[in-house]
């Protein structure tokens, strides 16, 4: 089945710059999410990619995807204490239910 | 607002008890989907619904069973066979079709002593 890897831990200055890094193996994943959860709550859909493109950006979020190497990336722009969370890098086949495989998870701290 | 209800979000039991957790969603998603969520791991998938009155077992179904008789609903119990049942558990849902996602609750941390 698909494997999906994440550095565990990533901590960063306010006002810096984020990059958050996955790999995966399953090269038919038809999107790839990323999700934030915060300490006690639910995971939140932050953004996510379609696997015939290779870069995404939504205000902050920037997500680059190399599909030769299956590889996966999240930059966060001028880090804010409020984006402290775990961050879950999610390949997914899509079709009548999401087949999504999660990955450990990254916990970011910003240091203010 | 739509969203995904868990109940409740905090629930202990006594080792040997069945205990049912509850998710509703008013999303009118026709998937719904049962995650555990153990300290330094990902999420792994207990069941999953396509449909009304259809199930299927995800990766780690022993010691779990679901009911999905209305699409708003889809309750997991937690029964005694089930070895280590102390987790955080998270509902999600989805539409079908290609673009997605999964929508979570805020999940139930479930401690079994």
């Amino acid at each position: 089945g698909e494997d999906v890897e994440q550095s565990l831990f990533l901590s960063v200055r306010e006002g810096d710059s984020s990059v958050i890094n996955c790999t995966y193996t399953d090269s038919s994943s038809t999107y790839l999410y990323w999700y934030k959860q915060e300490p006690g709550a639910g995971l939140q859909l932050l953004t996510y990619i379609f696997s015939n493109m290779d870069m995404k950006q939504d205000q902050r979020l920037t997500v680059l995807l190399n599909k030769k190497d299956k590889h996966l990336s999240l930059r966060i722009a001028d880090t804010q204490t409020g984006d402290s969370a775990i961050y879950f890098c999610a390949p997914a086949e899509t079709g009548g239910y999401q087949k999504v495989t999660f990955g450990i998870g990254t916990k970011l701290q910003v240091i203010p | 607002d739509g969203g995904i209800t868990q109940s409740p979000k905090y629930l202990f039991r006594k080792e040997g008890q069945n205990v049912t957790l509850s998710c509703e969603q008013n999303l009118n998603h026709d998937a719904m989907y049962w995650y555990r969520q153990d300290p330094g791991q990902g999420l792994r998938l207990i069941y999953y619904s396509q449909i009304v009155n259809d199930f299927q077992k995800g990766d780690i179904a022993e010691g779990y069973s679901v009911s999905r008789e209305k699409k708003e609903s889809f309750p997991l119990t937690v029964t005694s066979a089930q070895k280590n049942p102390t987790a955080f558990y998270l509902c999600a849902s989805s539409p079908t079709g290609l673009e997605s996602p999964l929508h979570f609750g805020n999940g139930t941390r479930l401690t079994v002593t």
